[in-house]
C-alpha cells in the first residue's frame, strides 16, 4: 500500500459545482497534513494546512478524519482558474526527524 | 513571487556532460530541500539540508551531488546522468527540517531533459 495515496482524476466539473476529492494515509503517527495545488508546468503551492480536524479558507475546505486516516478537500462555486491538480503531503515523524510523504496528485478540470 | 528562486530554468544536456542546478531562497528559512518530480508520479525527496547540514539523502545516485554553501543557497551537481533522470527538479524551502507542522515552499524548478 502506498503511504499517501490520491484518486489520479482527472475530475471533470462544471463551473459552479462543488467537488471534493479525498487523501489517505498509511502513518497513523501522522501529525500535519497539507493541500498544495499545481498548475501545469509550475511548482506546488499551499493551499491549506490542516493540523487539526479541519480547515476552511474562503470556498475551500479541508477536513481530517484520523479514524478513517484520511484528509479531503471541498471546493465550493468552482471557478475556471481552480483547474489544476492537487497535491496532498503528510507530515509524520521518522526516527528523530519529520518527513514529508506526498501524494501523486488529483487533476480537477473545471468546464465552462 | 521571488521566495525561492531557481535557475536555470530549463537545461538540456547530454549523457556526458556536467552542469549544476541553483536554488536561492530569500525567506530565512533553515532548511532546503531538492525533490524530483516525474510525470504521474509522487514528488520523490532527494535531499535535505538543515542548518547547511545534510540530514536527508534518499538512495540517490552518486551522478546527483549536492551542495550547501549556507542557509539560502542550494546546488545540485549533475553528471553522468541517464535519460531516465529527465524530470522537473524542485527546491523548496522551510523554517527548520524537524518540526512537525513546519511547511515547505517551492521554487519555480528546473525542467531536465537529458539526452
Amino acid at each position: 500500500r502506498k503511504e499517501v495515496e490520491q484518486d489520479p482524476g482527472p475530475f471533470n466539473v462544471p463551473e459552479g459545482a462543488t467537488v471534493a476529492f479525498n487523501c489517505t494515509y498509511s502513518n497513523s503517527a501522522s501529525q500535519s497534513f497539507f493541500w498544495y495545488r499545481q498548475d501545469c508546468r509550475k511548482e506546488p503551492k499551499l493551499l491549506m494546512s490542516v493540523y487539526s480536524s479541519g480547515n476552511e479558507d474562503g470556498r475551500f475546505t479541508a477536513q481530517l478524519n484520523r479514524a478513517s486516516q484520511y484528509i479531503s478537500l471541498l471546493i465550493r462555486d468552482s471557478k475556471l482558474s481552480d483547474s489544476a491538480t492537487y497535491l496532498c503531503a503528510v507530515n509524520f515523524l521518522s526516527g528523530s526527524n519529520y518527513q514529508l510523504i506526498w501524494g501523486a496528485g488529483t487533476k480537477l478540470i473545471i468546464k465552462p | 513571487e521571488t521566495g525561492v528562486t531557481q535557475t536555470p530554468r530549463h537545461l538540456v544536456m547530454g549523457m556526458t556532460n556536467k552542469k549544476s542546478l541553483k536554488c536561492e531562497q530569500h525567506l530565512g528559512h533553515n532548511a532546503m530541500y531538492w525533490y524530483k518530480q516525474s510525470a504521474k508520479k509522487p514528488l520523490e525527496l532527494m535531499f535535505v539540508y538543515n542548518f547547511k547540514e545534510q540530514t536527508e539523502n534518499n538512495s540517490v545516485p552518486s551522478r546527483f551531488s549536492p551542495e550547501c554553501p549556507n542557509s539560502s543557497h542550494l546546488f545540485l551537481h549533475l553528471h553522468t546522468l541517464q535519460p531516465e533522470d529527465s524530470a522537473l527538479y524542485l527546491c523548496a524551502s522551510s523554517q527548520v527540517a524537524s518540526g512537525s507542522t513546519d511547511t515547505q515552499y517551492f521554487g519555480p524548478g528546473t525542467r531536465l531533459t537529458v539526452l
